[in-house]
Protein backbone atom coordinates (compact mmCIF):
# COMPACT_ATOMS: atom_id res chain seq x y z
CA UNK A 1 0.00 0.00 0.00
CA UNK A 2 0.92 3.58 -0.23
CA UNK A 3 3.68 4.81 2.03
CA UNK A 4 3.35 8.39 1.42
CA UNK A 5 0.11 10.71 0.40
CA UNK A 6 -0.10 14.00 -1.40
CA UNK A 7 -3.52 16.03 -1.45
CA UNK A 8 -4.77 17.22 -3.77
CA UNK A 9 -4.06 15.11 -6.83
CA UNK A 10 -4.39 17.43 -9.27
CA UNK A 11 -5.30 21.25 -8.70
CA UNK A 12 -6.58 24.21 -10.66
CA UNK A 13 -6.24 28.08 -9.65
CA UNK A 14 -6.22 31.33 -11.31
CA UNK A 15 -3.21 33.48 -10.97
CA UNK A 16 -2.93 34.78 -7.72
CA UNK A 17 -4.19 33.02 -5.64
CA UNK A 18 -2.65 30.47 -2.77
CA UNK A 19 -2.75 26.73 -2.97
CA UNK A 20 -1.82 24.23 -0.15
CA UNK A 21 -0.12 20.76 -0.94
CA UNK A 22 -0.15 18.04 1.48
CA UNK A 23 2.50 15.34 2.03
CA UNK A 24 1.73 12.97 4.57
CA UNK A 25 3.69 10.19 5.51
CA UNK A 26 1.35 6.95 6.44
CA UNK A 27 3.64 4.43 7.65
CA UNK A 28 6.12 6.07 9.86
CA UNK A 29 7.48 9.16 11.15
CA UNK A 30 9.71 11.65 9.42
CA UNK A 31 11.73 14.50 10.67
CA UNK A 32 12.74 14.93 7.40
CA UNK A 33 10.83 15.30 4.28
CA UNK A 34 11.78 16.79 0.58
CA UNK A 35 10.00 18.99 -2.02
CA UNK A 36 10.77 18.35 -5.62
CA UNK A 37 9.42 20.51 -8.78
CA UNK A 38 9.10 18.52 -12.29
CA UNK A 39 8.08 20.50 -15.34
CA UNK A 40 6.96 18.84 -18.60
CA UNK A 41 9.39 16.51 -19.99
CA UNK A 42 12.55 17.32 -17.23
CA UNK A 43 13.84 15.71 -14.53
CA UNK A 44 13.01 15.73 -10.85
CA UNK A 45 14.61 19.15 -9.12
CA UNK A 46 14.77 19.67 -5.29
CA UNK A 47 13.30 22.87 -4.05
CA UNK A 48 14.08 22.13 -0.19
CA UNK A 49 14.38 19.90 2.35
CA UNK A 50 11.52 20.31 5.33
CA UNK A 51 12.25 19.93 8.59
CA UNK A 52 10.27 19.24 11.71
CA UNK A 53 10.44 21.88 14.28
CA UNK A 54 12.78 23.90 12.46
CA UNK A 55 12.86 26.01 9.19
CA UNK A 56 12.83 24.74 5.99
CA UNK A 57 16.02 24.26 4.28
CA UNK A 58 15.74 25.63 0.23
CA UNK A 59 17.61 24.77 -2.36
CA UNK A 60 19.66 28.08 -4.41
CA UNK A 61 17.23 29.83 -6.46
CA UNK A 62 13.81 28.88 -4.88
CA UNK A 63 12.21 31.62 -3.64
CA UNK A 64 11.18 30.60 0.49
CA UNK A 65 9.10 33.30 0.50
CA UNK A 66 6.82 32.16 -2.38
CA UNK A 67 6.86 28.55 -1.64
CA UNK A 68 6.31 28.20 1.86
CA UNK A 69 7.19 25.26 3.86
CA UNK A 70 5.31 24.14 6.94
CA UNK A 71 6.60 20.67 8.71
CA UNK A 72 3.95 20.43 11.04
CA UNK A 73 4.04 17.14 12.62
CA UNK A 74 6.30 13.83 12.60
CA UNK A 75 3.82 12.67 9.46
CA UNK A 76 3.28 15.89 7.29
CA UNK A 77 4.96 18.65 5.76
CA UNK A 78 2.97 20.94 3.56
CA UNK A 79 4.32 23.39 0.87
CA UNK A 80 1.94 26.44 -0.24
CA UNK A 81 2.79 28.12 -2.90
CA UNK A 82 1.42 32.03 -2.77
CA UNK A 83 0.54 34.15 -5.18
CA UNK A 84 0.65 31.51 -8.11
CA UNK A 85 1.47 32.29 -11.66
CA UNK A 86 0.92 30.32 -14.41
CA UNK A 87 5.02 29.83 -14.59
CA UNK A 88 4.59 27.53 -11.27
CA UNK A 89 2.87 25.48 -13.16
CA UNK A 90 4.56 22.21 -12.63
CA UNK A 91 4.30 18.84 -11.05
CA UNK A 92 5.24 18.87 -7.14
CA UNK A 93 6.56 15.65 -5.46
CA UNK A 94 7.23 15.11 -1.78
CA UNK A 95 9.45 12.70 -0.83
CA UNK A 96 9.88 11.24 2.67
CA UNK A 97 13.77 9.03 3.93
CA UNK A 98 12.83 6.33 6.31
CA UNK A 99 16.21 5.00 8.51
CA UNK A 100 19.31 4.20 8.25
CA UNK A 101 20.44 2.40 5.29
CA UNK A 102 16.72 2.58 3.44
CA UNK A 103 15.47 4.57 1.01
CA UNK A 104 12.79 7.58 0.02
CA UNK A 105 9.35 6.80 -0.56
CA UNK A 106 7.77 9.19 -3.36
CA UNK A 107 4.42 10.99 -2.70
CA UNK A 108 2.23 10.31 -6.13
CA UNK A 109 2.74 13.42 -7.15
CA UNK A 110 0.30 16.97 -7.19
CA UNK A 111 -0.28 18.59 -10.41
CA UNK A 112 -0.80 22.55 -10.16
CA UNK A 113 -2.08 24.50 -13.33
CA UNK A 114 -2.09 28.02 -12.98
CA UNK A 115 -4.60 29.65 -15.12
CA UNK B 1 28.70 18.39 -5.84
CA UNK B 2 27.22 15.23 -7.05
CA UNK B 3 25.99 14.53 -10.88
CA UNK B 4 24.11 11.97 -12.23
CA UNK B 5 24.16 11.77 -16.36
CA UNK B 6 21.87 9.59 -18.61
CA UNK B 7 23.08 9.99 -21.95
CA UNK B 8 20.46 8.60 -23.98
CA UNK B 9 17.21 10.51 -23.84
CA UNK B 10 14.67 8.21 -25.91
CA UNK B 11 15.41 4.80 -26.59
CA UNK B 12 12.91 2.94 -28.02
CA UNK B 13 13.33 -1.33 -28.58
CA UNK B 14 10.53 -4.01 -29.59
CA UNK B 15 8.79 -5.48 -27.31
CA UNK B 16 10.93 -8.94 -26.10
CA UNK B 17 14.46 -7.52 -27.27
CA UNK B 18 16.53 -6.25 -24.38
CA UNK B 19 17.10 -3.15 -23.09
CA UNK B 20 20.13 -1.28 -21.54
CA UNK B 21 19.80 2.67 -19.87
CA UNK B 22 22.95 4.14 -18.86
CA UNK B 23 23.59 6.14 -15.90
CA UNK B 24 27.21 7.91 -15.00
CA UNK B 25 27.62 9.52 -11.80
CA UNK B 26 30.53 12.39 -10.36
CA UNK B 27 30.83 11.84 -6.80
CA UNK B 28 34.36 11.64 -4.96
CA UNK B 29 33.04 8.19 -3.24
CA UNK B 30 30.97 6.20 -4.17
CA UNK B 31 27.24 6.89 -3.44
CA UNK B 32 24.07 5.18 -2.73
CA UNK B 33 22.74 4.42 -6.11
CA UNK B 34 18.87 4.28 -7.57
CA UNK B 35 16.89 3.75 -10.06
CA UNK B 36 13.31 5.09 -10.30
CA UNK B 37 10.42 4.45 -13.33
CA UNK B 38 7.59 6.73 -13.48
CA UNK B 39 4.34 6.45 -15.97
CA UNK B 40 3.03 9.88 -17.33
CA UNK B 41 1.43 11.64 -15.00
CA UNK B 42 2.46 9.79 -11.98
CA UNK B 43 4.81 9.26 -9.24
CA UNK B 44 8.36 7.64 -8.58
CA UNK B 45 8.26 3.85 -8.32
CA UNK B 46 11.84 2.44 -6.98
CA UNK B 47 13.13 -0.48 -9.62
CA UNK B 48 16.01 -0.97 -7.20
CA UNK B 49 19.00 0.29 -5.42
CA UNK B 50 22.66 -0.25 -4.32
CA UNK B 51 24.03 0.19 -1.28
CA UNK B 52 26.87 -1.96 -0.62
CA UNK B 53 27.83 -5.47 -1.42
CA UNK B 54 27.56 -7.81 -4.43
CA UNK B 55 27.56 -4.67 -7.25
CA UNK B 56 24.68 -7.03 -9.46
CA UNK B 57 21.49 -5.78 -7.68
CA UNK B 58 18.21 -7.32 -8.50
CA UNK B 59 14.75 -4.97 -8.78
CA UNK B 60 11.32 -5.50 -9.55
CA UNK B 61 9.33 -6.02 -12.67
CA UNK B 62 12.82 -8.25 -13.45
CA UNK B 63 15.14 -5.66 -14.03
CA UNK B 64 19.14 -5.48 -13.00
CA UNK B 65 21.37 -3.14 -12.28
CA UNK B 66 25.48 -3.06 -12.10
CA UNK B 67 27.22 -1.19 -10.46
CA UNK B 68 30.82 0.03 -11.64
CA UNK B 69 33.44 1.48 -9.63
CA UNK B 70 36.13 2.12 -12.32
CA UNK B 71 33.38 3.39 -14.55
CA UNK B 72 31.30 5.36 -12.31
CA UNK B 73 28.46 3.79 -13.67
CA UNK B 74 25.20 2.14 -12.67
CA UNK B 75 23.48 0.75 -15.89
CA UNK B 76 19.70 -0.55 -16.06
CA UNK B 77 19.25 -4.06 -17.40
CA UNK B 78 16.63 -6.09 -18.93
CA UNK B 79 16.35 -9.17 -20.59
CA UNK B 80 13.40 -8.99 -22.30
CA UNK B 81 11.15 -5.98 -22.39
CA UNK B 82 7.36 -5.79 -22.38
CA UNK B 83 5.45 -3.29 -23.83
CA UNK B 84 4.05 -2.12 -20.03
CA UNK B 85 7.62 -1.12 -19.65
CA UNK B 86 7.58 1.92 -21.44
CA UNK B 87 7.65 4.44 -19.19
CA UNK B 88 10.58 7.39 -18.07
CA UNK B 89 13.45 6.06 -16.03
CA UNK B 90 15.77 8.06 -13.60
CA UNK B 91 18.66 7.18 -12.19
CA UNK B 92 19.56 9.07 -8.99
CA UNK B 93 22.66 9.24 -6.46
CA UNK B 94 22.48 10.12 -2.90
CA UNK B 95 25.77 11.30 -0.85
CA UNK B 96 24.19 9.28 2.68
CA UNK B 97 21.56 7.50 3.38
CA UNK B 98 18.22 9.56 4.14
CA UNK B 99 19.88 13.12 2.23
CA UNK B 100 18.51 14.38 -0.75
CA UNK B 101 18.33 12.54 -4.32
CA UNK B 102 20.24 14.12 -7.02
CA UNK B 103 18.48 13.08 -10.43
CA UNK B 104 19.51 12.44 -13.76
CA UNK B 105 17.75 13.53 -17.01
CA UNK B 106 16.00 11.02 -17.22
CA UNK B 107 15.38 8.30 -20.64
CA UNK B 108 12.02 8.42 -21.87
CA UNK B 109 11.50 4.80 -22.81
CA UNK B 110 9.31 3.50 -25.87
CA UNK B 111 8.40 -0.03 -26.65
CA UNK B 112 7.36 -1.42 -30.21
CA UNK B 113 5.30 -3.91 -31.07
Amino acid sequence: GAVVSQHPSRVICKSGTSVKIECRSLDFQATTMFWYRQFPKQSLMLMATSNEGSKATYEQGVEKDKFLINHASLTLSTLTVTSAHPEDSSFYICSVPRMEGDTQYFGPGTRLTVL
Amino acid sequence: AQSVTQPDIHITVSEGASLELRCNYSYGATPYLFWYVQSPGQGLQLLLKYFSGDTLVQGIKGFEAEFKRSQSSFNLRKPSVHWSDAAEYFCAVQETSGSRLTFGEGTQLTVNP
